[in-house]
């Protein structure tokens, strides 16, 4: 299985973009990046996923490194409600599927 | 739409004690997995199944038995509950994709709070 780093927490203020970062240095070529993230007292959410190209919703953008090593959680306008846990996760084909420890995302007003 | 129905929500069960979670998706998934999450703590994976019939580990499956006799459920069962089984539980389902392609979004249930005294 693919091991991800992410800071453990990050600050940013309301209203500015934020960008998260993953490390998945050992990722297969198969392996497509998720990221979900868990609002307080919630179950996790789907956020946005990518293989190779950079990726657009209308909650995220997903920024993947050339070499898939890496990749970026961008959103571009954060709010109080975007204060959150934001997992990293390569998901392959075998579909076990592991959240690591997320990065702890505070929001400033 | 229903999604994901977790039941039920709260739970209380004294040490030895046996029960089921049960969960149950309307969306025709083929994958379905269940994950437990202590307090101020990530998921850890307890048991998945790529579809009916299949059933595989997770990360910590001890004391935990699953079952995926329909594609629609796929209920947890506690064998012998111990306080180190008091956490939130989380259902999840997803379409797998062809071919096993992994690009099926998640989805969580509410989850099931479980104290075990």
């Amino acid at each position: 299985d693919a091991k991800t780093t992410q800071p453990n927490s990050m600050e940013s203020n309301e209203e500015e973009p934020v960008h998260l970062p993953c490390n998945h240095s050992t990722i297969s070529g198969t392996d497509y990046i998720h990221w979900y993230r868990q609002l307080p007292s919630q179950g996790p959410e789907y956020v946005i996923h990518g293989l190779t190209s950079n990726v657009n919703n209308r909650m995220a953008s997903l920024a993947i490194a050339e070499d898939r090593k890496s990749s970026t959680l961008i959103l571009h306008r954060a709010t109080l409600r975007d204060a959150a846990v934001y997992y990293c996760i390569p998901r392959n084909r075998d579909d076990k599927i592991i959240f690591g420890k997320g990065t702890r995302l505070h929001i400033l007003p | 739409n229903a999604g994901v129905t977790q039941t039920p929500k709260f739970q209380v069960l004294k040490t030895g004690q046996s029960m089921t979670l049960q969960c149950a998706q309307d969306m025709n998934h083929e994958y379905m997995s269940w994950y437990r999450q202590d307090p101020g703590m990530g998921l850890r994976l307890i048991h998945y199944s790529v579809g009916a019939g299949i059933t595989d580990q997770g990360e910590v499956p001890n004391g935990y038995n699953v079952s995926r006799s329909t594609t629609e459920d796929f209920p947890l069962r506690l064998l012998s509950a111990a306080p180190s089984q008091t956490s939130v539980y989380f259902c999840a389902s997803s379409y797998s994709g062809l071919a096993g392609i992994p690009t099926g979004e998640l989805f969580f249930g509410e989850g099931s709070r479980l104290t075990v005294l």
